[in-house]
């Protein structure tokens, strides 16, 4: 069973402060990383896919590092807004396996 | 602009109907998913399909069933609904299996 874990469940924080957090998965067989950002009341959309160890891909104030010999990403906000509140889930994909972390809750206070 | 759509926002049943959850997406994906979520576990697959006709369990198929006669519509069925599947039910489509996925708005499912 493909344990993925992300913490912390969930954060508070101010507009204008940066925060990061993580997801560990199995560090063996590794294929791909997604991470997600589900806002309340819409879909679910996908805001990067890693698949090389090392990998560091940015968005905006969002970014995200991947190892995988250690079997952990981070996602960092640089100085959050308010509209970055969601829930950010990640995703490990191990062969044909994909399994979702229960995500972190990230509330932006203004 | 990638679209999966579900066929409700909400829905109340009762104990011991039949339900059906329908999603459609417009982006010719091969493969389609089901999943349900519920608070502090994260989405759980319910089952998947790769193709028309095909299906696979996914980690939590009990009490479940799917249908995939068109490439563009997958379903879900819930033979006879118990208050323990009482979630949010999510779709979801990829190209390859392993690719990011597109996800429906979700159907909030409440079985009294």
């Amino acid at each position: 069973i493909l344990n993925v874990e992300q913490s912390p469940q969930s954060l508070h924080v101010q507009e204008g402060d940066s925060t990061n957090f993580t997801c560990s998965f199995p560090s063996s067989n590794f294929y791909a990383l997604h991470w997600y950002r589900w806002e309340t009341a819409k879909s679910p959309e996908a805001l990067f896919v890693m698949t090389l160890n090392g990998d560091e891909k940015k968005k905006g104030r969002i970014s995200a590092t991947l190892n995988t010999k250690e079997g952990y990403s981070y996602l960092y906000i640089k100085g959050s807004q308010p509209e970055d509140s969601a829930t950010y889930l990640c995703a490990f994909i191990e062969n044909n396996d994909m399994r979702f972390g229960a995500g972190t809750r990230l509330t932006v206070k203004p | 602009d990638v679209k999966v759509t579900q066929s409700s926002r909400y829905l109340v049943k009762r104990t011991g109907e039949k339900v059906f959850l329908e999603c459609v997406q417009d982006m010719d994906h091969e493969n389609m998913f089901w999943y349900r979520q519920d608070p502090g576990l994260g989405l759980r697959l319910i089952y998947f399909s790769y193709d028309v006709k095909m299906k696979e369990k996914g980690d939590i198929p009990e009490g479940y069933s799917v249908s995939r006669e068109k490439k563009e519509r997958f379903s879900l069925i819930l033979e006879s609904a118990s208050t323990n599947q009482t979630s949010m039910y999510l779709c979801a489509s990829s190209l390859p299996t392993r690719g990011e996925q597109y996800f429906g708005p979700g159907t909030r499912l409440t079985v009294t």
